[in-house]
C-alpha cells in the first residue's frame, strides 16, 4: 500500500499569501495518478486537481499542481477567504487507492 | 448538475447491520464507476469500495472485506452499501462519490451520512 505523507500539518497564512502544500509517496507509483481535494468544516471534499496537474471543472487558476514520482505539490498562488480548510492528496496509481493525512490551511 | 444524496445512516450496536443508499442525478449514472469513502470523526479519508458501471468490477478495502457489500441499480440511478458485523471503528461519515476518468479519483461527492456504532 502506498503511504502518502502531507506536510506541513498546519499552514497559517493570511489572505493574499501564497500557499505551498507537499505530498510525498512511499513507495513511488507509476504515472501522475495524483489528485488533490479541499474540505471545509462540515462539508464533503471537493476535487481540485487530478492527474497531478489538471484542474477540475470550475476550479480557479490560482490552484496549480506539480510533481511526479514521489513528490507532489499543490500551490495556491493567492489565498482567498474561501480557500481555508483541509487539503488532502490521493494516489490512484496503485491499488488500493490511498489518501494523505491532510494539511490544514488556517487564517493567520 | 451532478447531485449525490446519501441516506440510511444512524446509530447501530456492535455486530449490527445497516444499509446506506445514494441517489444520483444530473449525469448518466450507468456510464460511471461509483464508490464509497468514509471519514471517522476528526480523521482523514479512507476509501471503502468501488463498483464498475455495470457491476462487473467490485473492489473493497481490506478493512471491510467480507462485511460490507456494494451494489448499484442503474435503472433507479441508485448506489447502495450493506454494512454487516459492524464494529466501533466503522463509525464514520460515509460519502458516496462518482469516480472520474481515467480511474480512480473522485470528481463528485455527496454530503455524507453518519454511521455511529456504539452500545
Amino acid at each position: 500500500e502506498i503511504v502518502l505523507t502531507q506536510s506541513p500539518g498546519t499552514l497559517s497564512l493570511s489572505p493574499g499569501e501564497r500557499a505551498t502544500l507537499s505530498c510525498r509517496a512511499s513507495p513511488s507509483f507509476s504515472g501522475n495518478y495524483l489528485a488533490w481535494y479541499h474540505q471545509k468544516p462540515g462539508q464533503a471534499p471537493r476535487l481540485l486537481i487530478y492527474g497531478a496537474f489538471s484542474r477540475a471543472t470550475g476550479i480557479p487558476d490560482r490552484f496549480s499542481g506539480s510533481g511526479s514520482g514521489t513528490d507532489f505539490t499543490l500551490t495556491i498562488s493567492r489565498l482567498e477567504p474561501e480557500d481555508f480548510g483541509v487539503y488532502y492528496c490521493q494516489q490512484y496509481g496503485s491499488s488500493p487507492v490511498t489518501f494523505g493525512g491532510g494539511t490544514k490551511v488556517e487564517i493567520k | 448538475q451532478v447531485q449525490l444524496v446519501e441516506s440510511g445512516g444512524g446509530l447501530v450496536k456492535p455486530g449490527g447491520s445497516l444499509r446506506l443508499s445514494c441517489a444520483a442525478s444530473g449525469f448518466t449514472f450507468s456510464d460511471y464507476y461509483m464508490s464509497w469513502i468514509r471519514q471517522a470523526p476528526g480523521k482523514g479519508l479512507e476509501w471503502v469500495s468501488y463498483v464498475g458501471s455495470v457491476s462487473n468490477t467490485i473492489y473493497y478495502a481490506d478493512s471491510v472485506k467480507g462485511r460490507f457489500t456494494i451494489s448499484r441499480d442503474n435503472a433507479k440511478n441508485s448506489l447502495s452499501l450493506q454494512l454487516n458485523s459492524l464494529r466501533a471503528e466503522d463509525t464514520a461519515v460515509y460519502y458516496c462519490a462518482r469516480v472520474g476518468r481515467p480511474y480512480y479519483y473522485f470528481d463528485y461527492w455527496g454530503q455524507g451520512t453518519l454511521v455511529t456504532v456504539s452500545s
